[in-house]
């Protein structure tokens, strides 16, 4: 079965560390990842997607994520974190392969960067 | 260009009642998702359209139905509302069959039951 898994419910980073928001998935065939950002009260963003090529992807609001195949993980990352990086984070992967383009969902991280 | 819009923003029914939400994808879009999130946890897919045609649908009673229409916009229905209905409704949109795409969402719909 296909699955993705976000092993962290929240993360705590002090302003200005780097952060690291983990994913991991399963999926039969070769996968597309995305990761999206919601903000309270507000749908969810589009930060960043893998498709093929450079396994290190650079995203919205200086967020990148890098793909690892052998261990099926696509952490988000950033150098420097914002207060204003608060939010909900989302990864999704879809299998190339699926005639019906589900997008299957993690259950979401919870970001807390303490000034 | 403007973004996915749902209306209405907040939806108050009481149980037993039918909600109408309303989804405006992105121009040139022509897939339209809905998804329900309660309590500001995961998203729970409900259905997919595109063209005009019922694509795939999630794990959801048959109350929760839904179409597209023309101009790719749509709408999604919720017959004999239970308490446990009460969530956001988010909408989201991409282009068309395309897996590579991201989806682009809107702020979603409040529903409440009481």
């Amino acid at each position: 079965a296909q699955s993705v898994a976000q092993p962290e419910d929240q993360v705590n980073v002090a302003e200005g560390n780097p952060l690291t928001v983990k994913c991991t998935y399963s999926v039969s065939g070769n996968p597309y990842l995305f990761w999206y950002v919601q903000y309270p009260n507000r749908g969810l963003q589009f930060l960043l997607k893998y498709i093929t090529g450079d396994n290190l992807v650079k995203g919205s609001y200086g967020f990148e994520a890098e793909f690892n195949k052998s261990q099926t993980s696509f952490h988000l990352k950033k150098p420097s974190a914002l207060v204003s990086d608060s939010a909900l984070y989302f990864c999704a992967v879809r299998d190339r392969g699926d005639s019906n383009y589900q997008l299957i969902w993690g259950a979401g991280t919870k970001l807390i960067i303490k000034p | 260009e403007a973004g996915v819009t749902q209306s209405p923003t907040h939806l108050i029914k009481t149980r037993g009642q039918q909600a109408t939400l309303r989804c405006s994808p992105i121009s040139g879009h022509t897939s339209v998702y809905w998804y329900q999130q309660a309590l500001g946890l995961g998203l729970q897919f409900l259905l997919w359209y595109d063209e005009g045609e019922e694509r795939n649908r999630g794990n959801f009673p048959p109350r929760f139905s839904g179409r597209q229409f023309p101009n790719y916009s749509s709408e999604l229905n919720v017959n004999a509302l239970e308490l446990e209905d009460s969530a956001l409704y988010l909408c989201a949109s991409s282009l068309g069959q395309l897996s590579n795409q991201p989806q682009h969402f809107g702020d979603g719909t409040r529903l409440s039951i009481l």
